[in-house]
């Protein structure tokens, strides 16, 4: 069974990256046609999806976040990452990471979340 | 962006009994592949999102057959056809047609 765990950092100061990372277990990062997608979650915009990366190294974004974002995979780990830079307090918000596949890019398996908090 | 718009935002439902929950979406979800990329996710309390449907009607690997979708188009359904204490928590509708993909604002099913 495929299961996800994100960890990294759960307080930043304004202006900070933001790095989490992916571990992903049951499954292979280098095997399927796969999306791994970052999607968080705030209060204030609910669920929000941030962009993927494909099995091919192909990624994509929101365009309302694209020029701070970058995923990248890392197959030897068997991870996948996420870093959004100059981030804000409206970046606040639990972050999840996602396996997907073509019929549901967004996410078939979550992992459990975690929460990033940007304050001074 | 494609704008998800679920009604009710809250459900009050009776053990048993069954509930639905519509989800408008401001563009038509029909791809040029011909397939309809419109799921429902589960949000327990505390828990991350649960894939429950995909492509307006398919169950995903371990949904209960109570859980049921249907749609077309802009209009879209979720129907549980009888709630049990383990359904309560937030649904909510997302679409992968078009980019960027999107999600309602949920609904939240709650025990009478």
């Amino acid at each position: 069974q495929v299961q996800l765990q994100e960890s990294g950092p759960g307080l930043l100061k304004p202006s900070e990256t933001l790095s989490l990372t992916c571990t992903v277990s049951g499954a292979s990062l280098s095997s399927g046609r796969h999306f791994w997608s970052w999607v968080r979650q705030s209060p204030e915009k609910g669920l929000e999806w941030i962009g993927y990366s494909y099995y091919t190294g192909n990624s994509d974004y929101n365009p309302s976040l694209k020029s701070r974002v970058t995923i990248s995979v890392d197959t030897s780990k068997n991870q996948f990452s996420l870093k959004l830079t100059s981030v804000t307090a409206a970046d606040t918000a639990v972050y999840y990471c996602a396996r997907g596949e073509e019929r549901v890019v967004q996410g078939e398996y979550w992992g459990q979340g975690i929460l990033v908090t940007v304050s001074s | 962006d494609i704008v998800m718009t679920q009604t009710p935002l809250s459900s009050p439902v009776t053990l048993g009994q069954p509930a639905s929950i519509s989800c408008r979406s401001s563009q038509s979800l029909v791809r040029s592949d011909g397939n309809t990329y419109l799921s429902w996710l589960q949000q327990r309390p505390g828990q991350p999102p649960r894939l429950l449907i995909y492509k307006i009607s398919n169950r995903f690997s371990g949904v209960p057959d109570r859980f049921s979708g249907s749609g077309a188009g802009t209009d879209f359904t979720l129907r549980i056809s009888r709630v049990e204490a383990e359904d309560v928590g937030v649904y909510y509708c997302t679409q992968g047609t078009l980019f960027p993909y999107t999600f309602g604002q949920g609904t939240r099913l709650e025990i009478k």
